[in-house]
């Protein structure tokens, strides 16, 4: 099956400080990936749809300032999260759908953040 | 409303049995069905897509009334490895993007 990496997979940050997480498909182009965040015993919320080549959709409540979406490729998707405050604390996990339609998603197998 | 609801769980079953899972969703358009299975601390993992017909994949069953708005899973001889959080999820609108339930906890015991 097609492979989704996440990089790093787990992060410890102080306050303030921005963190980048990456999104690859290794196998696939992928021109849609969506980035969720999973807080304990939590379902995975929606954040954003990242586009390739254009602005990515962010879910209500979800700021855009905030968490920067970059799909700069058909296989790679960035999340940054700004000025990282201890409620940002939880677990990212990005997906993507191959292009040329399908509706499978595959997961990354995500990034534990913890801002300290 | 939540877009998609689960059962609440957990589930503590003994080897051997059959559990059946509810799951309801409130966004009649929805066009997209899956069961994913998360294992604790780990990304979720497509178990299977649910048809319209109804699907059956090995020990696992799916099903969709639409009517009703709600998917089932049906697990058979239930293994010690079945242990895991089971994921309802969704299609939102009208794209790929999906919506979770809160998941159901499942614990097969010897």
């Amino acid at each position: 099956g097609a492979v989704v990496s996440q990089h790093p997979s787990r992060v410890i940050c102080k306050s303030g400080t921005s963190v980048k997480i990456e999104c690859r498909s290794l196998d696939f182009q992928a021109t849609t990936m969506f980035w969720y965040r999973q807080f304990p015993k939590k379902s995975l919320m929606l954040m954003a749809t990242s586009n390739e080549g254009s602005k990515a959709t962010y879910e209500q409540g979800v700021e855009k300032d905030k968490f920067l979406i970059n799909h700069a490729s058909l296989t790679l998707s960035t999340l940054t999260v700004t000025s990282a405050h201890p409620e940002d604390s939880s677990f990212y996990i990005c997906s993507a759908t191959p292009g040329g339609g399908g509706e499978t998603q595959y997961f990354g197998p995500g990034t534990r953040l913890l801002v300290l | 409303r939540k877009e998609v609801e689960q059962d609440p769980g957990p589930f503590n079953v003994p080897e051997g049995a059959t559990v059946a899972f509810n799951c309801t969703y409130s966004n009649s358009a929805s066009q997209s069905f899956f069961w994913y299975r998360q294992d604790c601390r780990k990304e979720p993992k497509l178990l299977m897509s649910v048809y319209s017909s109804g699907n059956e994949d090995g020990r696992f069953t799916a099903q969709l009334n639409r009517a009703s708005q709600y998917i089932s899973l049906l697990i058979r001889d239930s293994k010690l490895s079945d242990s895991a959080t089971y994921l309802c999820a969704v299609n939102k609108n009208s794209g790929y993007a999906l919506n979770f339930g809160k998941g159901t906890s499942l614990l097969v015991t010897p």
